[in-house]
């Protein structure tokens, strides 16, 4: 079946470091593409999406590019600040049942 | 426009025990999902609610049952509650199956 999978965490980086979370998945069909961000004692958050190959999504400084050939939908942000520290959650959507599979997270923490 | 709330915030219970969380979706919403959030695991799908009949089932026993009303708000129910059971129990909205979600703050359960 479906699933995603995403590098362990934590992360710890210095503020100001470059981000990359990867993200692959495997899926029979073209799923819509999405990363979502989760604060600590709150839901989630939309942060950003593709729904197709080449699509690249971008949100916040946040970016991730839909790779078909890779089956990759990798987080990168620039330059993190300490407000990044969350943790983030690479999902796909079925496009025949609408269902969304996540994986399992990886915990960011960005250090002043 | 007022976001997916969800009631009780937080909830403790005895194994064996029944349980009732309550969700009510983004204005204009009509469809609803529900997922369990394991702690350090992403959200695992439970079902979904469009226009109140139930079109999509993760994994989960029936003693996991849903409904949702025609205000597109939803009920999920939990029977003979197990320790296992103990999550974070997050609601989706969105305005139709293929669009994108928006999740509520969740209700955290504990199951002694």
């Amino acid at each position: 079946g479906d699933s995603v999978t995403q590098m362990e965490g934590p992360v710890t980086l210095s503020e100001e470091a470059f981000l990359t979370i990867n993200c692959t998945y495997t899926a029979t069909g073209y799923p819509s593409l999405f990363w979502y961000v989760q604060y600590p004692g709150e839901g989630l958050q939309l942060l950003l999406k593709a729904t197709k190959a080449d699509d690249k999504g971008s949100n916040k400084g946040f970016e991730a590019t839909y790779r078909k050939e890779t089956t990759s939908f990798h987080l990168e942000k620039g330059s993190v600040q300490v407000s990044d520290s969350a943790v983030y959650f690479c999902a796909l959507r079925d496009p025949g049942t609408y269902k969304y599979i996540f994986g399992t997270g990886t915990r960011l923490k960005v250090l002043a | 426009e007022t976001g997916v709330t969800q009631s009780p915030t937080h909830l403790i219970k005895t194994r064996g025990q029944q349980v009732t969380l309550r969700c009510s979706s983004q204005s204009g919403h009509n469809t609803v999902s529900w997922y369990q959030q394991a702690l350090g695991q992403g959200p695992q799908f439970i079902f979904q609610y469009y226009r109140e009949e139930e079109n999509g089932r993760g994994n989960f026993p029936p003693r996991f049952s849903g409904l949702q009303f025609p205000n597109y708000s939803s009920e999920l129910n939990v029977n003979a509650l197990e320790l296992d059971d103990s999550a974070l129990y997050l609601c989706a909205s969105s305005g139709g199956q293929g669009h994108e979600q928006y999740f509520g703050p969740g209700t955290r359960l504990t199951v002694t």
